[in-house]
């Protein structure tokens, strides 16, 4: 079965670092691409970023590149996203996922990893 | 960047009643790379559709997609109880790959 499995939910001050990941399982973790997506109640799904773990190809999207880090580790079958600053406005629900066809960019998200809530809050 | 409209935000209706979904792009969409999502409450997101028309593995019949360029449709023949949730659009063929609509919600009327 392939699946992706997330991090646990992160409480956090404003101004501190964090990083979440997401473990593939069941497939050649390698040869997929990792999406990041943010939800939020206000703005709904936003597509962050993606990368290709094969070579870490990474592509952002305008409105999140500068704001976060998205690397991979082939060895651990691991994809992060990171934030060396977090604001109150990063509080939100994050998803992984893969794009579901062998190697292609043109691909839907499928599956997505259960989320990880992360809250900023002094 | 390709912008997705969804219509209407919440829909009312009965199990059994049909449900009619409306996605609006605001370019052609290449290749009809449109895909639709469920979601419920607590729940990550589920691919329903892709190819604007392709049933993913395990979907049932009742799930029906439709549309091209940019007007997309999706429809649930007749609602079961587990299908009331938020439905979301999705294109992923032009850059950035991955824009989403502002999702429409199915309730319980």
């Amino acid at each position: 079965e392939v699946q992706l499995v997330q991090s646990r939910a992160e409480v956090k001050k404003p101004g501190e670092s964090l990083k979440i990941s997401c473990k593939g399982s069941g497939y050649s973790f390698r040869h997929y691409w990792i999406a990041w997506v943010r939800q939020t109640p206000g703005k709904g799904l936003e597509w962050m970023g993606i990368i290709y773990p094969g070579d870490s190809d990474t592509r952002y999207s305008p409105s999140f590149q500068g704001q976060v880090t998205i690397s991979a580790d082939e060895s651990i079958s691991t994809a992060h996203l990171q934030w060396s600053s977090l604001k109150a406005s990063d509080t939100a629900m994050y998803y992984c996922a893969r794009l579901s066809y062998f190697v292609t960019v043109t691909s839907p998200f499928d599956p997505w990893g259960q989320g990880t809530l992360v809250t900023v809050s002094s | 960047e390709i912008v997705l409209t969804q219509s209407p935000g919440t829909l009312s209706l009965s199990p059994g009643e049909r449900a009619t979904l409306s996605c609006r792009a605001s370019q052609s969409v290449s290749n009809m790379y449109l895909a639709w999502y469920q979601q419920k409450p607590g729940q990550a997101p589920r691919l329903l559709i892709s190819a604007a028309s392709s049933r993913a593995p395990g979907i049932p019949a009742r799930f029906s997609g439709s549309g091209s360029g940019t007007d997309f449709t999706l429809t649930i023949s007749r609602l079961e109880p587990e299908d009331f949730a938020v439905y979301y659009c999705q294109q992923y063929g032009s850059s950035p790959p991955g824009t989403f609509g502002q999702g429409t919600k199915v309730e319980i009327q």
